[in-house]
């Protein structure tokens, strides 16, 4: 079955710029969506349709997409911006949803 | 106010069926996909399937772990999605969480838990 690859873990200091990457081998056709979950909440949106940014999301926030690749930008990290980072697909041959592993961020 | 408000998780024995509740408000719930997400405990967020809207058919998807034992439908006459468990699975075990999205329009419920244990 289709799936998106994302690494464990990332950890920057504040101010630094962090990357998290997700891989999928449809992401050349499907759009890459990105949800933050902080502990004991729901998932948020912070960018979806590879790079658009939802009102509300602060302008740090930022995303791309080349290839097979998905990257989710944070420019500037905040301890505030500590959470777990999901990436969100779709496989290109059915039509399913999947999600990545996630992504812990620790920025300390 | 534009909420998802789900209900019905609890303690369910193995083998049993249970029934989840999405009940929209703020929004036009017939216009929209609705989501099925779940989260075991200490791990990642995982896709359960869809409806479509009416307009595309109602049509369901489902992952390969719940596919014939789960079924998505909607009564877009009361602004409620259900998620029927059947044949329940200790690994079944999960916060359930309601979604929409589309583009930036994007809403996640509270999450129910279900609990499936001897």
């Amino acid at each position: 079955s289709y799936g998106l690859t994302q690494p464990p873990s990332v950890s920057v200091s504040p101010g630094q710029t962090a990357r998290i990457t997700c891989s999928g081998d449809a992401l050349p056709k499907k759009y890459a969506y990105w949800y933050q979950q902080k502990s004991g909440q729901a998932p948020v949106l912070v960018i979806y349709e590879d790079n658009k940014r939802p009102s509300g999301i602060p302008e740090r926030f930022s995303g791309s997409s080349s290839g097979t690749m998905a990257t989710l930008t944070l420019n500037g990290a905040q301890v505030e911006d500590e959470a777990d980072y999901y990436c969100f697909s779709t496989d290109s041959s059915v039509n399913h949803s999947v999600f990545g592993g996630g992504t812990k961020l620790t920025v300390l | 106010e534009v909420q998802l408000v789900e209900s019905g998780g609890d303690l369910v024995q193995p083998g049993r069926s249970q029934r989840l509740s999405c009940t929209a408000s703020g929004f036009t719930f017939g216009d929209y996909s609705m989501n099925w997400v779940r989260q075991a405990p200490g791990k990642g967020l995982e896709w359960v399937g869809f409806i479509t809207s009416k307009v595309y058919g109602g049509t369901t998807e489902y992952a390969a772990s719940v596919k014939g034992r789960f079924t998505i439908s909607r009564d877009d006459s009361k602004s409620i999605a259900y998620l029927q468990m059947n044949s329940l699975k200790t690994e079944d075990t999960a916060v359930y969480y309601c979604h929409v999205g589309s583009g930036t329009f994007d809403i996640w419920g509270q999450g129910t838990m279900v609990t499936v244990s001897s």
